[in-house]
């Protein structure tokens, strides 16, 4: 069956620290891979999608990236996290299922 | 446009209370989605509809029933439900139904089944 696993559950840094959160799928076929973030009391939003051509990513509010099809990884990037970033963060794909299947969620908490 | 609403923003109802949940977008999207999410849990799809029709039941419950009156619109009827069923729940639309599609989510319904 098709899965999403984040692995960073809780991630909790100081403003202007840079950030990584992990995002692995497992399916052997063609995917298509979006994260998503919910600020607290808000709807989900688009941080940024691939779907193909260059792996790198660039999405809104400084966010990128990247895509690794050898290991099955869609990490997500900021160089310098705001307080604002503050908000809980979901890896997703789409199959040719057209299913979105989300991962556990990482919760980020930014400390001024 | 680009927003998907729903309303109530709450409802508390009790385990033999009928109510409804609703959705609009005006975005001419003619894929809707209801997902449910439970408190420190991604959102879990219940229902697609796609052109108007049921395209995906993702097994859930009778006392769970969607309608799709129009393209704009989508409502999850309530009945019978139990305390576990509360949670919050999503609707999204997207412009087709195909794994390409971004879906726009909307803010969501908090039910409390007491």
């Amino acid at each position: 069956a098709q899965s999403v696993s984040q692995h960073n559950h809780h991630v909790i840094l100081s403003e202007a620290a840079s950030l990584e959160l992990g995002c692995n799928y497992s399916y052997g076929g063609t995917v298509n891979l979006f994260w998503y973030v919910q600020y607290p009391g808000q709807h989900l939003q688009l941080l940024l999608k691939y779907f193909s051509g260059d792996p790198l990513v660039k999405g809104i509010k400084g966010f990128e990236a990247e895509f690794i099809k050898s290991k099955f990884s869609f990490n997500l990037r900021k160089p310098s996290v705001q307080w604002s970033d503050t908000a809980e963060y979901f890896c997703a794909v789409t199959t040719n299922t057209d299913k979105l299947i989300f991962g556990t969620g990482t919760r980020l908490q930014v400390f001024p | 446009d680009t927003e998907v609403t729903q309303t109530p923003k709450h409802l508390v109802m009790g385990m033999t209370n009928k109510k409804s949940l609703k959705c609009e977008q005006h975005m001419g999207h003619r894929a809707m989605y209801w997902y449910k999410q439970k408190a420190k849990k991604p959102p879990e799809l219940m229902f697609v509809y796609s052109y108007e029709k049921l395209s995906i039941n993702e097994s859930v419950p009778s006392r769970f029933s969607p309608e799709c009156p129009n393209s704009s619109l989508l409502n999850l009827h309530l009945h019978a439900l139990q305390p576990e069923d509360s949670a919050l729940y999503l609707c999204a639309s997207s412009q087709g139904q195909g794994s390409y599609n971004e879906q726009f989510f909307g803010p969501g319904t908090r039910l409390t089944v007491l």
